[in-house]
């Protein structure tokens, strides 16, 4: 009954390649989110979703990009990856009778070698 | 812009004792004010909001947060630290109201509770 599911929990890549990251709420919420939490737990927002619209998008490089097949999903497909792209990536989800409330997946430890 | 500062890396108390984790917050129009804690290798856990109404907010595992208005801040609270309490908490800011936008965490304190 896991209500923010993320896989792969850990991710090790080397530089240059091509990775998706995939998010699942079953939470029935509407918008998404996807977070990066970096070496010194930083958080930081990336992009979030709202009935497969994109809402926000933060000052990311454009080889990170979200997809959102329905409105249960939001995945993040990372192109041409790079040392600094190592970091934990979270997604989360709220929906619109607590907006507020953000539900956070386990994260998604992604290591660029 | 809106931003958050945690001015304390860690914070140590005593099992027992009351705890403050301190937030202050900066937004250009009405604040949305909230705490997530983290345990090691997990996500983060939304543990109580301010929109409105009462300055004092409870929330989950008997913490607290009281809203100042004036100090832009808004601390945690608990008046008995467990050692199940130690992890790392997040203050976190949102001008919008709307939920859509995503929030401004801060750099997260440590809290140490020893037994």
């Amino acid at each position: 009954d896991t209500a923010v599911s993320q896989t792969p929990k850990y991710l090790v890549t080397q530089m240059g390649n091509d990775k998706s990251i995939k998010c699942e709420q079953n939470l029935g919420h509407d918008t998404m989110y996807w977070y990066k939490q970096d070496s010194k737990k930083f958080l930081k927002i990336m992009f979030s979703y709202n009935n497969k619209e994109l809402i926000i998008n933060e000052t990311v490089p454009n080889r990170f990009s979200p997809k959102s097949p329905d409105k249960a999903h939001l995945n993040l497909h990372i192109n041409s990856l790079e040392l600094g792209d190592s970091a934990v990536y979270f997604c989360a989800s709220s929906g619109t009778a607590h907006p507020y409330e953000q539900y956070f997946g386990p994260g998604t430890r992604l290591t660029v070698t | 812009a809106q931003s958050v500062a945690q001015p304390e890396d860690q914070v140590n108390v005593a099992e027992g004792n009351p705890l403050t984790v301190k937030c202050t917050y900066s937004v250009s129009g009405n604040p949305y004010l909230f705490w997530y804690v983290q345990y090691p290798n997990r996500g983060l856990q939304f543990l109580l909001k301010y929109i409105t109404g009462d300055n004092l907010v409870k929330g989950s595992y008997g913490f607290e947060a009281e809203f100042n208005k004036s100090q832009t801040s808004f601390h945690l609270k608990k008046p008995s630290a467990l050692v199940s309490d130690s992890a790392l908490y997040f203050c976190a800011v949102s001008d919008s109201g709307g939920g859509a936008d995503g929030l401004t965490f801060g750099k997260g304190t440590h809290l140490i509770i020893q037994p």
